[in-house]
């Protein structure tokens, strides 16, 4: 069965570093989404992607962030200069176009120390 | 933008019951609502979806049910099992394609 595959499963960094989390979406889907969890709390939207450009994305996803598709399979996301409240589970998910379901990967555990 | 909460943040239910979790949502032009599970250090995981053309939808011992009127989804899940003991969230898909979740429900599941 296809899934969302994330790498690295866990990644710690010192504060003002920049980080890279890295996506494969599943490979007939068309839109692309990165959320954040902070433990214990919802999953909140960070930024969707469609048609290789930002479609939308929340208050969250100041300048410091940034997402792309480098080339047909992986989805970044990058953030420039890490802050000790980035600390959280980053999950990518994609879907295929129309009303349907979004696909979620184990996501990748961030600590900024 | 699209608000997404939920009643209860805790649900503890002894095994063999049905369970009932309910969520609300604020825009009443969104047409398409899923319910994920999410169990301790994995993903959201697929449950079950309806569009706002049905008012229930029903799966293997789960069903979804919407009310447009008052803008109210719920998941009931029949005689609730150890295995079904997670987080679980409802999300909406906003006109274009942003999912947004609501606060989630801990289930908790008595043997």
């Amino acid at each position: 069965e296809p899934e969302v595959t994330q790498t690295p499963s866990h990644q710690v960094t010192q504060m003002g570093q920049e980080v890279i989390l890295r996506c494969v979406p599943i490979s007939n889907h068309l839109y692309f989404y990165w959320y954040r969890q902070i433990l214990g709390q919802k999953v909140e939207f960070l930024v969707s992607f469609y048609n290789n450009e930002i479609s939308e994305k929340s208050e969250i996803f100041d300048d410091q962030f940034s997402v792309e598709r480098p080339d047909g399979s992986n989805f970044t996301l990058k953030i420039r200069s890490t802050k000790l409240e980035d600390s959280a589970m980053y999950f990518c998910a994609s879907r295929k176009t129309g009303p349907t379901e979004a696909f979620f990967g184990q996501g990748t555990r961030l600590t900024v120390v | 933008g699209e608000s997404v909460g939920l009643h209860l943040p805790t649900l503890s239910v002894q095994e063999g019951d049905n369970s009932i979790i309910n969520c609300a949502y604020s825009n009443s032009a969104s047409d398409y609502f899923i319910w994920y599970k999410q169990e301790s250090g994995k993903g959201p995981q697929f449950i079950i979806d309806i569009r706002s053309n049905m008012d229930k939808r029903q799966g293997q011992r789960v069903t979804v049910l919407l009310n447009k009127t008052v803008k109210h989804l719920s998941l009931q899940i029949a005689a609730t099992q150890p295995g079904d003991s997670a987080v679980y969230f409802c999300a909406v898909l906003e006109y274009g394609n942003k999912l947004v979740f609501g606060a989630g429900t801990i289930l908790r599941v008595k043997s």
